[in-house]
């Protein structure tokens, strides 16, 4: 059975940093592209990065570019997210999501780890 | 950037009805079009990829067309089980740009 288990979510303050992990397991992690995406408190949907397989391919949202830094360990089977200089509207629910291949559907998804920046 | 609007925001039918929710693209995409289907409290999950390609396990009521800008998901027959927000999904780039969603509720 896939699995996608999140965490580091937490409070923290603005300007403040925060490393996301995502777990998988049941099925060949190395193999697939995994993103992040997130959904603030009562919103919809937003793509925030994505690394592919072999993790030489990457990209952002411009409204994370420069702050957050998304990478994998496949030794480790997990995903990562570290995210510097946060700010109130980064505040959301952050999936894990998988992706076979690249430029494809996100066909596995975690449950979610909440990163609420406040003061 | 790709833009995805989807109308309407909100659609309220009866149990049995059949449904029909829009997505349209600001630019073409192709045959590259998603449909999530998110439940309350719930990750989303995948039903329609490539406009019209029922994931595995999704009930056969639902259903995808389109091409190019514009693209339909259908509910053959609507089912309390079905109140959920729907999003539409471009994967023609890397961003992967969602729609606002809709949300559909039982009359």
């Amino acid at each position: 059975e896939v699995q996608l288990v999140e965490s580091g979510g937490g409070l923290v303050k603005p300007g403040g940093s925060l490393r996301l992990s995502c777990v998988a397991s049941g099925f060949a992690f190395r193999s697939f592209g995994m993103n992040w995406v997130r959904q603030a408190p009562g919103g919809g949907l937003e793509w925030v990065a994505s690394i592919n397989d072999n993790g030489g391919s990457i990209y952002y949202a411009d409204s994370v570019k420069g702050r957050f830094t998304i990478s994998r360990d496949d030794a480790e089977n997990s995903l990562f997210l570290q995210m510097h200089s946060l700010r109130a509207e980064d505040t959301a629910l952050y999936y894990c999501a998988r992706e076979e291949g690249s430029a494809n559907p996100f066909d596995y998804w975690g449950q979610g780890t909440l990163v609420t920046v406040s003061s | 950037d790709i833009q995805m609007t989807q109308s309407p925001s909100t659609l309220s039918a009866s149990v049995g009805d059949r449904v029909t929710l829009t997505c349209r693209a600001s630019q073409t995409v192709s045959k590259w079009l998603a449909w999530y289907q998110q439940k309350p409290g719930k990750a989303p999950q995948l039903l329609i990829f490539k406009a019209s390609t029922l994931q595995k396990g999704v009930p056969s009521r639902f259903s995808g067309s389109g091409s190019g800008t514009e693209f339909t998901l259908t509910i053959a027959s609507l089912q309390p089980d079905d109140v959920a927000i729907y999003y539409c999904q471009e994967y023609s780039t890397y961003s992967g740009t969602f729609g606002q969603g809709t949300k559909v509720e039982i009359k």
